[in-house]
């Protein structure tokens, strides 16, 4: 089944600079990819979901890159300040009727002022 | 929109003890999901409803777990005979019908510790 690998565990940067998370996935059918944002006592909440067709996407403060070629994710934050502290988490389904978010084991970023 | 609503939050059992855990899906939503989160494993899916109708418990221990939807405006996870392993953040989620494409909306999760 499919396996994701997400790194890295912890992230600490500076308020401005940029933060990558990257997640590397084993199945080719892997079709929908989704980052999550965790804070402290709060609910999982969805940043993006990017579709295999699609290889770059912004939001709001932060780019999802996707290489099939490569099975890479990853979340670029641009800019980090110290509201993006928090546990983020990537997580892929296969298309075809499964269900199941297969997710990494996330990241724990931390920015400091 | 209350979101999807977990209770309790917080639960402490002892031993061998029994633990059920609620959830109030999103109105409207047919999918009901269960996850489990430790700091060692991660996020891992427990089982899935739709329609209230159980649809896959892969994901589940064949022991002592059961989760049973016995209307659209909530389910339950039952834990028999609790572990000290089986401590961890039980998640629910539900989206508006299980497909793929469509938003699963988490809930806050109910802490479970078992002494």
């Amino acid at each position: 089944g499919e396996q994701v690998e997400q790194r890295p565990p912890h992230l600490s940067v500076r308020e401005g600079d940029s933060a990558v998370i990257t997640c590397t996935y084993t199945d080719p059918n892997s079709y929908y990819f989704f980052w999550y944002k965790q804070e402290p006592g709060a609910s999982l909440q969805l940043l993006m979901k990017v579709f295999s067709s699609t290889e770059i996407n912004e939001g709001q403060g932060f780019t999802v890159l996707l290489n099939k070629k490569d099975k890479r994710l990853s979340l670029n934050l641009t800019a980090a300040h110290p509201g993006d502290s928090a546990a983020y988490f990537c997580a892929v389904s296969v298309s075809s009727g499964s269900w199941q978010l297969i997710f990494g084991s996330g990241t724990q970023l931390t920015v400091m002022p | 929109n209350a979101g999807v609503i977990q209770t309790p939050r917080h639960k402490v059992t002892g031993k061998g003890q029994e633990a059920t855990l609620w959830c109030e899906p999103i109105s409207g939503h047919s999918a009901v999901f269960w996850y489990r989160q430790t700091i060692v494993q991660g996020l891992e899916f427990l089982t899935y409803f739709r329609n209230q109708a159980p649809i896959d418990d892969s994901g589940m221990p064949k022991e002592r777990f059961s989760a049973q939807m016995p209307n659209q405006s909530h389910s339950t996870l039952k834990i028999q005979s609790t572990q000290p392993q089986d401590s961890a953040v039980y998640l629910c989620a539900s989206s508006l019908d299980g497909t793929t494409n469509t938003e699963v909306f988490f809930g806050k999760g109910t802490r479970l510790t078992v002494v």
